[in-house]
Protein backbone atom coordinates (compact mmCIF):
# COMPACT_ATOMS: atom_id res chain seq x y z
CA UNK A 1 0.00 0.00 0.00
CA UNK A 2 1.65 3.45 -0.74
CA UNK A 3 2.53 5.43 2.25
CA UNK A 4 1.44 9.05 2.98
CA UNK A 5 3.02 11.62 4.35
CA UNK A 6 1.58 14.98 5.18
CA UNK A 7 1.77 17.52 7.94
CA UNK A 8 0.46 16.67 11.54
CA UNK A 9 -1.00 20.15 12.09
CA UNK A 10 -1.91 23.50 10.32
CA UNK A 11 -2.73 26.66 11.46
CA UNK A 12 -4.89 29.16 9.46
CA UNK A 13 -7.44 32.44 9.66
CA UNK A 14 -10.68 32.34 8.90
CA UNK A 15 -11.23 33.88 5.00
CA UNK A 16 -7.98 32.35 4.02
CA UNK A 17 -6.99 29.68 1.37
CA UNK A 18 -5.69 26.88 3.10
CA UNK A 19 -3.72 24.26 0.99
CA UNK A 20 -2.57 21.16 2.61
CA UNK A 21 0.34 18.80 0.80
CA UNK A 22 0.52 15.31 0.72
CA UNK A 23 3.27 13.07 -0.47
CA UNK A 24 2.93 10.02 -1.95
CA UNK A 25 6.19 8.59 -3.62
CA UNK A 26 5.38 4.97 -4.62
CA UNK A 27 1.66 5.64 -5.47
CA UNK A 28 0.98 2.95 -7.76
CA UNK A 29 -0.22 3.36 -11.95
CA UNK A 30 -4.30 2.78 -10.88
CA UNK A 31 -4.36 4.08 -7.43
CA UNK A 32 -6.52 7.02 -6.72
CA UNK A 33 -5.80 9.97 -4.71
CA UNK A 34 -8.93 10.53 -1.61
CA UNK A 35 -8.92 13.12 0.60
CA UNK A 36 -11.41 12.43 3.69
CA UNK A 37 -12.94 14.94 6.75
CA UNK A 38 -13.27 14.26 10.38
CA UNK A 39 -14.43 16.28 12.76
CA UNK A 40 -14.77 14.85 16.35
CA UNK A 41 -16.84 12.32 17.71
CA UNK A 42 -17.64 11.95 14.10
CA UNK A 43 -16.69 9.28 11.40
CA UNK A 44 -14.59 10.51 8.00
CA UNK A 45 -16.72 11.83 5.98
CA UNK A 46 -15.35 11.90 1.41
CA UNK A 47 -14.56 15.29 0.44
CA UNK A 48 -12.85 14.70 -2.63
CA UNK A 49 -11.19 12.22 -4.48
CA UNK A 50 -9.17 12.40 -7.88
CA UNK A 51 -6.63 10.70 -10.42
CA UNK A 52 -4.14 13.48 -11.77
CA UNK A 53 -4.37 16.64 -12.83
CA UNK A 54 -7.04 18.96 -10.81
CA UNK A 55 -10.04 18.10 -9.79
CA UNK A 56 -12.81 20.87 -8.26
CA UNK A 57 -16.41 20.00 -6.10
CA UNK A 58 -18.14 22.43 -3.84
CA UNK A 59 -15.97 22.34 -1.37
CA UNK A 60 -12.65 22.32 -2.12
CA UNK A 61 -9.79 21.50 -5.28
CA UNK A 62 -7.37 19.14 -5.48
CA UNK A 63 -4.16 19.37 -7.58
CA UNK A 64 -2.10 16.71 -8.54
CA UNK A 65 1.28 17.16 -10.60
CA UNK A 66 2.03 15.06 -13.76
CA UNK A 67 4.02 12.57 -11.49
CA UNK A 68 1.84 11.93 -8.88
CA UNK A 69 3.76 11.84 -6.19
CA UNK A 70 2.10 14.44 -4.37
CA UNK A 71 -1.25 15.94 -4.11
CA UNK A 72 -2.85 19.46 -2.86
CA UNK A 73 -6.00 19.82 -1.09
CA UNK A 74 -7.26 23.43 -1.41
CA UNK A 75 -9.74 24.56 1.16
CA UNK A 76 -10.87 28.43 -0.46
CA UNK A 77 -12.00 30.76 2.47
CA UNK A 78 -11.63 28.98 5.12
CA UNK A 79 -14.47 28.87 8.29
CA UNK A 80 -14.46 28.14 12.04
CA UNK A 81 -16.26 24.81 11.07
CA UNK A 82 -13.35 23.41 8.80
CA UNK A 83 -11.39 22.84 11.81
CA UNK A 84 -11.13 19.20 11.71
CA UNK A 85 -8.76 16.41 11.22
CA UNK A 86 -7.65 15.81 6.96
CA UNK A 87 -6.70 12.73 5.59
CA UNK A 88 -4.63 11.95 2.38
CA UNK A 89 -5.50 8.24 0.91
CA UNK A 90 -4.24 7.02 -2.23
CA UNK A 91 -5.21 3.38 -3.27
CA UNK A 92 -8.80 1.97 -4.52
CA UNK A 93 -11.53 3.53 -2.20
CA UNK A 94 -13.65 0.27 -2.95
CA UNK A 95 -14.22 -3.59 -3.82
CA UNK A 96 -11.76 -6.08 -2.18
CA UNK A 97 -8.52 -3.02 -1.84
CA UNK A 98 -8.75 -1.30 1.43
CA UNK A 99 -7.55 2.03 2.33
CA UNK A 100 -4.59 2.89 5.07
CA UNK A 101 -5.22 6.29 7.07
CA UNK A 102 -2.42 8.03 8.32
CA UNK A 103 -2.70 10.25 11.15
CA UNK A 104 -4.05 12.79 9.58
CA UNK A 105 -3.33 17.00 9.10
CA UNK A 106 -5.46 18.54 12.43
CA UNK A 107 -6.11 22.13 11.29
CA UNK A 108 -6.96 24.83 13.30
CA UNK A 109 -8.56 27.67 12.10
CA UNK A 110 -9.08 30.85 14.50
CA UNK A 111 -11.09 34.39 14.17
CA UNK B 1 -25.40 11.50 4.34
CA UNK B 2 -25.49 8.05 3.77
CA UNK B 3 -27.86 5.81 5.83
CA UNK B 4 -25.43 3.71 7.83
CA UNK B 5 -26.34 3.55 11.51
CA UNK B 6 -24.05 1.84 14.15
CA UNK B 7 -25.88 0.70 17.90
CA UNK B 8 -24.65 0.56 20.53
CA UNK B 9 -23.29 4.27 20.01
CA UNK B 10 -21.60 4.13 23.80
CA UNK B 11 -20.63 0.95 25.63
CA UNK B 12 -18.91 -0.05 28.51
CA UNK B 13 -18.34 -3.65 29.67
CA UNK B 14 -15.74 -5.61 31.42
CA UNK B 15 -12.59 -7.10 30.41
CA UNK B 16 -13.31 -10.78 29.32
CA UNK B 17 -17.18 -10.43 28.21
CA UNK B 18 -18.19 -10.95 24.94
CA UNK B 19 -19.42 -7.46 22.64
CA UNK B 20 -21.09 -7.19 19.68
CA UNK B 21 -21.07 -4.44 17.52
CA UNK B 22 -23.65 -3.62 14.89
CA UNK B 23 -23.42 -1.98 11.45
CA UNK B 24 -26.56 -1.66 9.61
CA UNK B 25 -27.19 0.21 6.36
CA UNK B 26 -30.01 1.21 4.04
CA UNK B 27 -28.02 1.67 0.86
CA UNK B 28 -27.80 -1.58 -0.60
CA UNK B 29 -23.91 -1.43 -1.02
CA UNK B 30 -22.01 -4.10 -1.11
CA UNK B 31 -18.52 -2.89 0.81
CA UNK B 32 -18.54 -3.10 4.51
CA UNK B 33 -15.66 -2.30 6.43
CA UNK B 34 -14.97 -1.62 10.57
CA UNK B 35 -12.40 0.36 11.50
CA UNK B 36 -10.98 1.37 15.20
CA UNK B 37 -9.49 4.82 15.62
CA UNK B 38 -6.97 5.27 18.57
CA UNK B 39 -5.30 8.02 19.48
CA UNK B 40 -1.78 8.64 17.69
CA UNK B 41 -2.93 6.06 14.70
CA UNK B 42 -5.62 7.07 13.04
CA UNK B 43 -7.81 4.42 11.90
CA UNK B 44 -7.16 1.29 11.05
CA UNK B 45 -9.08 -1.52 9.46
CA UNK B 46 -10.49 -4.38 11.15
CA UNK B 47 -12.33 -6.82 9.30
CA UNK B 48 -13.97 -5.97 5.74
CA UNK B 49 -16.67 -7.88 3.66
CA UNK B 50 -17.41 -8.28 0.07
CA UNK B 51 -20.61 -9.38 -0.19
CA UNK B 52 -23.27 -11.38 2.11
CA UNK B 53 -20.85 -14.01 4.15
CA UNK B 54 -17.97 -12.85 2.25
CA UNK B 55 -15.48 -11.60 4.55
CA UNK B 56 -11.56 -10.50 5.18
CA UNK B 57 -9.31 -9.68 7.19
CA UNK B 58 -7.97 -6.40 8.06
CA UNK B 59 -4.59 -4.78 9.53
CA UNK B 60 -5.11 -5.40 13.02
CA UNK B 61 -8.28 -7.97 13.23
CA UNK B 62 -6.58 -10.43 15.84
CA UNK B 63 -9.33 -11.07 18.83
CA UNK B 64 -12.05 -9.45 16.28
CA UNK B 65 -14.98 -12.02 14.36
CA UNK B 66 -17.52 -10.70 11.66
CA UNK B 67 -20.63 -11.88 10.44
CA UNK B 68 -22.35 -10.70 7.54
CA UNK B 69 -26.02 -12.53 7.00
CA UNK B 70 -27.60 -10.33 4.65
CA UNK B 71 -26.42 -7.38 3.12
CA UNK B 72 -27.53 -4.20 5.14
CA UNK B 73 -26.08 -5.98 8.29
CA UNK B 74 -22.62 -6.32 9.20
CA UNK B 75 -21.28 -7.13 12.97
CA UNK B 76 -18.70 -7.34 14.94
CA UNK B 77 -17.65 -9.22 17.68
CA UNK B 78 -15.41 -9.25 20.13
CA UNK B 79 -15.38 -12.98 22.03
CA UNK B 80 -13.83 -11.63 25.18
CA UNK B 81 -13.02 -8.38 25.46
CA UNK B 82 -9.31 -6.75 26.68
CA UNK B 83 -9.23 -3.37 27.61
CA UNK B 84 -6.42 -2.94 24.72
CA UNK B 85 -9.77 -3.09 22.68
CA UNK B 86 -11.32 0.44 24.35
CA UNK B 87 -11.52 2.01 21.21
CA UNK B 88 -14.16 4.21 19.05
CA UNK B 89 -14.97 1.67 16.31
CA UNK B 90 -16.19 2.79 13.22
CA UNK B 91 -18.42 1.04 10.21
CA UNK B 92 -18.10 2.07 6.19
CA UNK B 93 -19.40 1.51 3.36
CA UNK B 94 -18.93 1.86 -0.35
CA UNK B 95 -20.57 0.94 -3.48
CA UNK B 96 -20.21 -1.46 -6.08
CA UNK B 97 -18.78 -0.30 -9.11
CA UNK B 98 -15.52 1.18 -10.11
CA UNK B 99 -12.74 1.65 -7.60
CA UNK B 100 -12.86 5.04 -6.84
CA UNK B 101 -16.27 4.80 -5.27
CA UNK B 102 -16.15 6.70 -1.47
CA UNK B 103 -16.33 4.64 1.61
CA UNK B 104 -18.99 6.66 3.43
CA UNK B 105 -18.74 6.29 7.09
CA UNK B 106 -21.41 5.51 10.32
CA UNK B 107 -20.81 8.28 13.44
CA UNK B 108 -18.81 5.32 15.75
CA UNK B 109 -19.16 3.10 18.72
CA UNK B 110 -17.30 4.29 21.65
CA UNK B 111 -16.22 0.87 23.48
CA UNK B 112 -14.59 0.92 26.75
CA UNK B 113 -13.58 -2.29 28.15
CA UNK B 114 -12.96 -1.78 32.33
Amino acid sequence: LAKTTQPISMDSYEGQEVNITCSHNNIATNDYITWYQQFPSQGPRFIIQGYKTKVTNEVASLFIPADRKSSTLSLPRVSLSDTAVYYCLVGKSSGYSTLTFGKGTMLLVSP
Amino acid sequence: DAGITQSPRHKVTETGTPVTLRCHQTENHRYMYWYRQDPGHGLRLIHYSYGVKDTDKGEVSDGYSVSRSKTEDFLLTLESATSSQTSVYFCAISEQGSDNQPQHFGDGTRLSIL
